[in-house]
């Protein structure tokens, strides 16, 4: 079971904010990796991968984002935070099969 | 550029079935495992099954195993999802997405397609 926290957030322009998701059990494989991602699904549009394997960004993300965490716990910040930000994120664990988290809706304050 | 486009989505009933194919292009589709993600209206993501990239392995959730198949053809660029037995509850977008190199994650998805289950 993955929990996103909080469900939703608000946040100024140029402000930083933080997601957080929970795993009921570690994301640690028995290779020794963590499979842990975070996308964006703006409204209207299907999801975009911003960060894979808890810390890293992928190709074009800025680095506004970050993503870090371990265990069972992981955080994705985001700072400096532009209109583009917004909307729906997710995590998603594939270490133990794949399951989504619930979502975070970022909104403007 | 890599390019996923949903097609063969609408509403059908309770009980009947429906097949959903994903056309692929901008990459070396036979190199790539490929997905099936849904997202029940106002929900979240969820996902729904995958296929390596010969084809040879296949992987479900549990409540569409038995009752959903994929399958792809790589000399057409091409996955599926044929939908059987379907449910209210399998009213949801179908995006298709692409795993990764390794298959950990899904780095490029299409614009989805709608399947509406009502009679």
């Amino acid at each position: 079971l993955m929990t996103q926290t909080p469900v939703a957030l608000s946040v100024s322009l140029g402000g930083q904010v933080s997601v957080s998701c929970r795993s009921s059990q570690s994301l640690v494989h028995r290779d020794g990796n963590t499979y842990l991602h975070w996308y964006l699904q703006k409204s209207g549009q299907s999801p975009r991968l911003l960060i894979y394997r808890v810390s890293n960004r992928f190709s074009g993300v800025p680095d506004r984002f970050s993503g870090s965490g371990s265990g069972t716990d992981f955080t994705l910040r985001i700072s400096r935070v532009e209109p583009e930000d917004l909307g729906v994120y997710y995590c998603l664990q594939s270490t133990h099969f794949r399951t989504f988290g619930g979502g975070t809706k970022l909104e403007l304050k | 550029e890599v390019q996923l486009v949903e097609s063969g989505g609408g509403l059908v009933q309770p009980g009947r079935s429906l097949k959903l194919s994903c056309t692929a292009s901008g990459f070396t589709f036979n190199n790539f495992g490929m997905a099936w993600v849904r997202q029940a209206p106002t929900k979240g993501l969820e996902w729904v099954a995958s296929i390596s990239f010969g084809g040879s392995s296949t992987y479900y959730r549990d409540s569409v195993k038995g009752r959903f198949t994929i399958s792809r053809d790589n000399a057409k660029n091409t996955q599926y999802l044929q939908m059987d037995s379907l449910r209210s509850e399998d009213t949801a977008t179908y995006y298709c997405a692409r795993h990764e190199e390794f298959g950990w994650y899904f780095d490029f998805w299409g614009p989805g397609t709608m399947v509406t289950v009502s009679s």
